[in-house]
């Protein structure tokens, strides 16, 4: 298994411009999400995916859209990139085990925005 | 206040200490991880656990649910154990949701 793939791994872009991030998983887990990484502060949850076109805001999803018309792929779209949107972003996925779900996480995207 | 508050921030370490990083939360949780982040790199989930002590190599988290507080130890450290470490729980309710800390940056040296 390949696990979580994101891709690109570096982009850079100017405000305004619109771009989106992939995210696949091979694993069949039903539960997606989208992290971004902050200097300083904790992962914070853009969106998530609890299955196949079903998608929710997490804590910070202006400016961010999502879908999942697949179980294996969840992309995020950045509609008009600002630099406050300048972060690494992580995908993750998750399967329940043992009472709880075991998370797993892509290799992370590092993203510019001037 | 965070809900998820860990210490210290950062800490440096001469090669083969003992080490721990604390972990303490404000919530129900189900269960809590404890992942590692080395430079420039991705997550990797260490442990996960909702209740005791778990064990991996020189790694040991224990967790006290009615304290709010876990702990994760590196015993024997090495340099390649320098990375940040982030606790995160999942809440009750919102078992899938993680929050998390803001991450322990480790140095060990050699």
């Amino acid at each position: 298994n390949a696990g979580v793939t994101q891709t690109p791994k570096f982009q850079v872009l100017k405000t305004g411009q619109s771009m989106t991030l992939q995210c696949a998983q091979d694993m069949n887990h039903e539960y997606m999400s989208w992290y971004r990484q902050d200097p300083g502060m904790g992962l914070r949850l853009i969106h998530y995916s609890v299955g196949a076109g079903i998608t929710d805001q997490g804590e910070v999803p202006n400016g961010y859209n999502v879908s999942r018309s697949t179980t294996e792929d969840f992309p995020l779209r950045l509609l008009s990139a600002a630099p406050s949107q300048t972060s690494v972003y992580f995908c993750a996925s998750s399967y329940y085990s043992g009472g709880a779900y075991e998370q797993f996480f892509g290799p992370g995207t590092r993203l510019t925005v001037l | 206040k965070n809900e998820v508050e860990q210490s210290p921030q950062n800490l440096t370490a001469q090669e083969g200490e003992f080490i721990t990083i604390n972990c303490s939360y404000s919530v129900g949780i189900s269960a809590l991880h404890w992942l590692q982040q080395h430079p420039g790199g991705g997550i990797v989930s260490l442990f996960m656990l909702s209740s005791g002590k778990k064990k991996h190599g020189r790694l040991i988290a224990t967790i006290n649910i009615q304290e709010k507080h876990s702990s994760l130890h590196i015993t024997a450290s090495h340099p390649r154990d320098s990375a940040v470490y982030i606790c995160a729980v999942l809440g009750i309710g919102s078992a899938r949701q993680l929050t998390f800390g803001s991450g322990t940056q480790l140095t060990v040296l050699p």
